[in-house]
């Protein structure tokens, strides 16, 4: 099946630093991906719409200041966690859906990037 | 906005048994995903439906979709100790909608050999 891969796969760092995750489709092009967050013991959440080459489109309660969007390219959305306080600690897990895909309704998974801010 | 409901919350099995997970929507399913996810990793596809009445297998598990789409099942015939994990049903809002997706809480299950 297709790939999604996420870069870091974990990352520690000082409260009021930012924090870039890269979300990138491996073997297909992806016009639309999704950021979700999951707290410990929680299910994911989902808190915006990466779109290529457009705005990113924000879940209610999402701060669009905070947690910046850019989708450059048809395989890479980058989510960037600005001015990291402890509260922002959680698992980021992307997902993309294939543009080209016989299946378009599959969504495929990243494995996720640990956020642990101190 | 549409909430999933499943159950149970946690389930501990022996190697061998049977075993139904369940998941309920306060709204029609245009698209329902089971997905399963050991903590802290990401999320690996199982299956997804859309059609009432819809039945699919892989392997072992078996989900359906109810003819009202309003609630699927999966089970796992022989469950296996590579079975355990955390299985999430996810939902898209409405037809066309199929990345944005709500999720159920969750339901962890554990295999003892």
């Amino acid at each position: 099946g297709a790939v999604v891969s996420q870069h870091p796969s974990w990352v520690i760092c000082k409260s009021g630093t930012s924090v870039k995750i890269e979300c990138r489709s491996l073997d297909f092009q992806a016009t639309t991906m999704f950021w979700y967050r999951q707290f410990p013991k929680q299910s994911l959440m989902l808190m915006a719409t990466s779109n290529e080459g457009s705005k990113a489109t924000y879940e209610q309660g999402v701060e669009k200041d905070k947690f910046l969007i850019n989708h450059a390219s048809l395989t890479l959305s980058t989510l960037t966690v600005t001015s990291a306080h402890p509260e922002d600690s959680s698992f980021y897990i992307c997902s993309a859906r294939d543009d080209g895909g016989t299946d378009q309704e599959t969504q495929y998974f990243g494995p996720g990037t640990r956020l642990l801010v101190l | 906005s549409q909430e999933l409901e499943q159950s149970p919350q946690s389930l501990i099995v022996q190697e061998g048994k049977n075993l139904t997970i369940n998941c309920t929507s306060s709204k029609t399913l245009y698209g329902l995903y089971w997905y399963k996810q050991k903590y802290g990793e990401g999320l690996i596809f199982l299956m997804m439906l859309q059609k009432g009445g819809e039945e699919k297998s892989h392997e072992k598990i078996t989900a359906k979709l109810d003819e009202k789409k309003q609630q699927s099942s999966l089970h796992i015939t022989a469950s296996q100790p590579s079975h355990a994990g955390i299985y999430l049903c996810g939902a898209a809002p409405r037809l066309g909608s199929y990345g944005k997706l709500t999720f159920g809480q969750g339901t962890i299950l554990t295999v003892h050999p």
